[in-house]
């Protein structure tokens, strides 16, 4: 198993329904971010979530974490068409140089 | 301010040939990192500047990948010969401070063919 997989892997919802997506990762961290990429396009930074945080929100983005169980979680309310992109988890610890492990991503499919 | 850029946005090469990857992060980001995604698989770390110097260079495949930034502004990545293996999306990213998270290029798509 990787560090930082996600559940699951697709996801398809109607557009106004919301979306949500796991992320589990193995080691200690100090922060865990999740990244949107659009199509062919660049990583797009969404939220960051330090470890001594359990919840973030940002516009119609909640994102959770569970350090004792070595989990997160990203809400999106209120999906949108546009919304339609992979999400990504990636978390930094400062023990492996605050490089970026990333899981596999979860893509997501939101139908007008 | 202008965001991380990155060219080529596109590159097909054939086997064997060398190409060059550049990224220019955002001004004043002494850190630069650069990633890459091959094909169905996850995006691994490949290296990361402070400045001008390699702080972590443990995530590069092989000696065939040269990471430069001379003067620790833009940086280039390097490979030569390239092997059809290497085809995938390269991005950079720069941040100031790391615990406030990074800045991602639009990335760099190589095939190799």
């Amino acid at each position: 198993s990787q560090q930082g997989e996600e559940d699951p892997q697709a996801l398809s919802i109607q557009e106004g329904e919301n979306a949500t997506m796991n992320c589990s990762y193995k080691t200690s961290i100090n922060n865990l971010q999740w990244y949107r990429q659009n199509s062919g396009r660049g990583l797009v930074h969404l939220i960051l979530i330090r470890s001594n945080e359990r919840e973030k929100h940002s516009g119609r983005l909640r994102v959770t974490l569970d350090t004792s169980k070595k989990s997160s979680s990203l809400l999106i309310t209120a999906s949108r068409a546009a919304d339609t992109a992979s999400y990504f988890c990636a978390t930094s610890s400062e023990a492996a140089g605050n490089k970026l492990t990333f899981g596999g991503g979860t893509r997501v499919l939101v139908k007008p | 301010e202008a965001g991380v850029t990155q060219f080529p946005s596109h590159s097909v090469i054939e086997k064997g040939q060398t190409v060059t990857l550049r990224c220019d992060p955002i001004s004043g980001h002494d850190n630069l990192y650069w990633y890459r995604r091959v094909m169905g698989k996850e995006i691994k770390f490949l290296l990361h500047f402070v400045k001008e110097s390699k702080q972590d260079e443990s995530g590069m495949p092989n000696n065939r990948f040269l990471a430069e930034r001379t003067g620790g502004t833009y940086s280039t990545l390097k490979v030569q010969p390239a092997e059809l293996e290497d085809s995938g999306v390269y991005f950079c990213a720069s941040s100031q401070v790391i615990s406030l998270g990074y800045t991602f290029g639009s990335g760099t798509r190589l095939t190799v063919v």
